[in-house]
C-alpha cells in the first residue's frame, strides 16, 4: 500500500523559507513510471500545484511560483523536498504531496497534508 | 493563463444523478480528471483521462469531456458523495496543472 508522508515545521516566518519533505514508502520513488509533485491548499479554498519531479531529478513548475520554488528527490531516502523561498502569509495552506503516473496527467495518491502558517 | 470554471454548488436527493461542470477554453483537447474531498481529508482521485476510474471507485462515478466542457456524473447518489469536487488538467501551453474552484456537492 503506497503511502506518502509530508513533514516539516508548521510555522514559518514571512520573508523566510518554507522546507517540507515527503517520504514515500510502498513503492520505489525511482520507479520510472511516476512523478512526484506538490500541490497546496489555501484554508477553505482551492487546490494549486506548485511542481514535481522525476525521480532522475527533472523537474517543472507553477509558471506562477517558478522564481520562488525549487524540488529535489533523494532517492535514497525514498523523499522528495520542497523549498519555497520569500513566503509571505498568502503562502499559508495545506501542503500535500502527490504521485503522477506519467501519461495520465493526473494525481493518484496523496499524502495528508500538513498545515504551514506564515506569520508576519 | 489557462482557467477552469466550476459552478460553486450542486444540490441533489439522495438516489438521483448529479452532474458537475467543468468548462474551460478547447478542454475537450485535454484530459480532465475529477477529485472528491470530504472535509478536513485529501483529496482522492475519482476519474481520470476524461472518463476512466480508478481502481476502488464505485461505477456510479463517471465522466465525460468534449468541446469546452467536462462532466463529472453521479448515478444514484448516496450521502456519503456529499463533499467538494475539483476538476483539473494539464495546459501544455503554459506547462501547468490547472485545478476548477471546486464544487460542493450537498446531497439533501
Amino acid at each position: 500500500q503506497l503511502q506518502l508522508q509530508e513533514s516539516g515545521p508548521g510555522l514559518v516566518k514571512a520573508s523566510e523559507t518554507l522546507s517540507l519533505t515527503c517520504t514515500v514508502s510502498g513503492d520505489s520513488i525511482s520507479s520510472s513510471s511516476y512523478y512526484w509533485g506538490w500541490i497546496r491548499q489555501p484554508p477553505g479554498k482551492g487546490l494549486e500545484w506548485i511542481g514535481s519531479i522525476y525521480y532522475s531529478g527533472g523537474t517543472y513548475y507553477n509558471p506562477s511560483l517558478k522564481s520562488r520554488v525549487t524540488i529535489s528527490v533523494d532517492t535514497s531516502k525514498n523523499q522528495f523536498s520542497l523549498k519555497l523561498t520569500s513566503v509571505t502569509v498568502a503562502d499559508t495552506a495545506v501542503y500535500h504531496c502527490a504521485r503522477h503516473p506519467g501519461g495520465t496527467q493526473s494525481f493518484d495518491y496523496w499524502g495528508q497534508g500538513t498545515l504551514v502558517t506564515v506569520s508576519s | 493563463s489557462y482557467e477552469l470554471t466550476q459552478p460553486p454548488s450542486v444540490s441533489v436527493s439522495p438516489g438521483q444523478t448529479a452532474s458537475i461542470t467543468c468548462s474551460g477554453d478547447k478542454l475537450g483537447d485535454k484530459y480532465a480528471c475529477w477529485y472528491q474531498q470530504r472535509p478536513g481529508q485529501s483529496p482522492v482521485l475519482v476519474i481520470y483521462q476524461d472518463n476512466k476510474r480508478p481502481s476502488g471507485i464505485p461505477e456510479r462515478f463517471s465522466g465525460s469531456n468534449s468541446g469546452n466542457t467536462a462532466t463529472l456524473t453521479i448515478s444514484g447518489t448516496q450521502p456519503m458523495d456529499e463533499a467538494d469536487y475539483y476538476c483539473q488538467a494539464w495546459d501544455s501551453s503554459t506547462a501547468n496543472y490547472v485545478f476548477g474552484a471546486g464544487t460542493m456537492v450537498t446531497v439533501l
